[in-house]
């Protein structure tokens, strides 16, 4: 079993809708967690960090599940821009970074 | 602030030739890591420094991988001889400290094409 899991998708919305991600972590030693974001062919690039009480930036709301062991992206009000892979990335005490497969996300017209 | 700068951008290479890639991370930042990302999946560890000390380098393939980070600093990534498998893209990145919360800094990547 993988450290980091995601749901490769894709999932495809239409503009305007709610989309969430779950992102599932095993080793219980993790201490924080990102979002990343990654555009065709670009590096990924931090969208958010992820705090044990939720946080919250613009349309975009991270949570983090300890007892359940995953964390989670909610995107509201879906743009075209927001097309892309989303990844997570989960940090154990060991400052070993360790990445999810990446979920990809096609916000249609 | 700068980036993490890598280069080259794009490398093409025939199978069993060597190949380097080269990281300069970002100002200050004392952790340096070497990612490996192949189509459609996430990034895969293959080495991590703290300063010049290769403190995480389980996940590289010895056999023909090889790392170093002189002076704490600039860092290089090599191949000898390439592998068709290898063909990825080979990120770099970088961040200040060891503090938990503290996120990675990418650099563009080089991508790799094993011929």
């Amino acid at each position: 079993r993988k450290e980091v899991e995601q749901d490769p998708g894709p999932f495809n919305v239409p503009e305007g809708a709610t989309v969430a991600f779950n992102c599932t972590y095993s080793n219980s030693a993790s201490q924080s967690f990102f979002w990343y974001r990654q555009d065709c062919r670009k590096e990924p690039k931090l969208l958010m960090s992820v705090y044990s009480s939720g946080n919250e930036d613009g349309r975009f709301t991270a949570q983090l599940n300890r007892a359940s062991q995953y964390i989670s992206l909610l995107i509201r009000d879906s743009k075209l821009s927001d097309s892309a892979t989303y990844l997570c990335v989960g940090n154990n005490a060991g400052n070993m970074l360790t990445f999810g497969g990446g979920t990809r996300l096609m916000v249609k017209p | 602030e700068a980036g993490v700068v890598q280069s080259p951008r794009y490398k093409i290479i025939e199978k069993k030739q060597p190949v380097a890639f080269w990281c300069n991370p970002i100002s200050g930042h004392n952790t340096l890591y070497w990612y490996r990302q192949n189509l459609g999946q996430g990034p895969e560890l293959l080495i991590r420094y703290e300063n010049e000390e290769a403190v995480d380098d389980s996940q590289l393939p010895k056999d023909r991988f090889s790392a170093e980070r002189l002076k704490g600093v600039d860092s290089t990534l090599k191949i000898q001889p390439a592998e068709l498998g290898d063909s990825a893209v080979y990120l770099c990145a970088s961040r200040p400290g060891t503090g938990v919360n503290s996120p990675l800094h990418f650099g563009n990547g080089t991508r790799l094409t094993v011929t």
